[in-house]
């Protein structure tokens, strides 16, 4: 199993709503990391986490809340969005932190309304 | 900080060899990855380099110079299924992967 599984694939939110992004992976990779990507831009890195710890926060607004239950789940929290925020959140998991190879799901596409 | 500069753009027919080039500066380099992205699709990893040279995988292969923080990916007998967009990315010492803008390849029957 070589996935990495997003869920929801879309997601329609208004500013006020609560909601979670999910991430799952059964590779055995001990890093997991939230990007955010615009049209025709590169993905922007959220965070890293590293053995279920968070490595690297990319001062990431505190709307955004990521959480790592365990080594193959990684979760991103949205509580009161901005419609600025809509965008492709994409995970990705690699071996090791240090890895350059990074296996990224198909995304979930959020649009905050 | 951290800067990577490639190409917007870059047009060629099926069959013909493209190199994409990348250049970059960052604080504590620690390896150049490569990675092609379908519209709608995820980012697909193609090539990691962390020492100087040459690595080829099948009709791609990708080149490292750490001195001049230079790097290429070189497409060979290219299909028309390669149009897509070509991502440099740099693996910093602190584990970052950054991105870089993008190099749009558009291959022409």
């Amino acid at each position: 199993d070589t996935e990495v599984t997003q869920t929801p694939k879309h997601l329609v939110m208004g500013m006020t709503n609560k909601k979670s992004l999910k991430c799952e992976q059964h590779m055995g990779h001990r890093a997991m990391y939230w990007y955010k990507q615009k049209a025709k831009k590169p993905p922007e890195l959220m965070f890293v986490y590293s053995y279920e710890k968070l490595s690297i926060n990319e001062s990431v607004p505190s709307r955004f809340s990521p959480e790592c239950p365990n080594s193959s789940l990684l979760n991103l929290h949205l509580h009161a969005l901005q419609p600025e925020d809509s965008a492709l959140y994409l995970c990705a998991s690699s071996q090791e932190q240090m890895e350059g190879e990074l296996f990224f799901g198909e995304g979930s596409r959020l649009t905050v309304l | 900080g951290q800067s990577l500069e490639q190409p917007s753009e870059v047009t060629a027919v099926e069959g013909a060899i493209v190199q994409i080039n990348c250049t970059y500066q960052t604080s504590g380099f620690y390896g150049l990855s490569w990675y092609q992205q379908h519209d709608g699709g995820a980012p697909t990893f193609l090539s990691y380099n962390a020492l100087d040279g040459l690595e080829e995988t099948g009709r791609f292969s990708s080149f490292l110079s750490r001195s001049d923080s230079y790097g290429y990916l070189l497409l060979q007998e290219l299909q028309m299924k390669d149009s897509a967009s070509y991502f440099c990315a740099v693996k910093n010492q602190g584990g970052k992967l950054i991105f870089g803008q993008g190099t749009e390849l558009s291959v022409k029957p």
